[in-house]
């Protein structure tokens, strides 16, 4: 079946200018969760959404960093006034209800900020 | 708070021989700990878990990891190294929480 799918794959962009990400989670998956991944930082993550709960922000790095979830289903994480130390690859993962549960990776958007 | 800790960042073997990528881990309560293998330009794919149970887990590629409760450790292993396994391997911990991820091993075979 259709895994996590994320987009753009790549996307470059000036400093000072706003992006979004994009995150479609497999069908049936009421989690969903978003992780960065740069150099020297490793893994970290960013925002959680648990069905129709309210998310949880904790790993947001600022203010410019914030995400939506629609119909419980695609994620949009959008970055205001990007900065050069926003460059990294933006994860997506979901998973089914039940924490013993794995979760299932897209493939990433590399975000290049000049 | 959970950690993960992976020792090595870089981790060399033999195409043919065992196998070894180190992971402990620090939990209050009973850990849900986890192995991803990373690809070049991929996102990350799931290898296998401890939940419960047996000690010994198996997992995909032929993988396995053995959690060890009192050394805190759940390494991962293969009985027989293949040039494809060359990757990035992360250990994570989590549940109904977000994953706490290692720092990541690289692991190179060499033919």
């Amino acid at each position: 079946g259709a895994g996590v799918s994320q987009s753009p794959s790549n996307k470059v962009t000036e400093k000072g200018k706003d992006v979004e990400l994009r995150c479609d989670p497999i069908s049936g998956h009421t989690a969903l969760y978003w992780y960065r991944q740069s150099l020297g930082q490793g893994l970290e993550f960013l925002i959680y959404f648990q069905g129709n709960s309210a998310p949880d922000k904790s790993g947001l790095p600022s203010d410019r960093f914030s995400a939506e979830r629609t119909g419980g289903s695609v994620s949009t994480l959008t970055i205001q006034r990007t900065q050069q130390e926003d460059s990294a690859v933006y994860l997506c993962a979901s998973r089914v209800a039940g924490g013993n549960n794995e979760q299932f990776f897209g493939p990433g958007t590399r975000l290049t900020v000049l | 708070a959970q950690s993960v800790a992976q020792p090595e960042d870089q981790v060399n073997v033999a195409e043919g021989n065992p196998l070894t990528v180190k992971c402990t881990y620090s939990v209050s309560g009973n850990p849900y700990l986890f192995w991803y293998v990373q690809y070049p330009n991929r996102g990350l794919q799931f290898l296998l878990k401890y939940i419960t149970g047996d000690n010994l887990v198996k997992g995909s590629y032929g993988f396995e990891a053995e959690f060890n409760k009192s050394q805190t450790s759940f390494h991962l292993k293969k009985p027989s190294a293949l040039v494809s396994d060359s990757a990035l391997y992360f250990c994570a911990v989590g549940g109904n929480t977000p994953l706490v991820f290692g720092k990541g091993t690289r692991l190179s075979v060499i033919a």
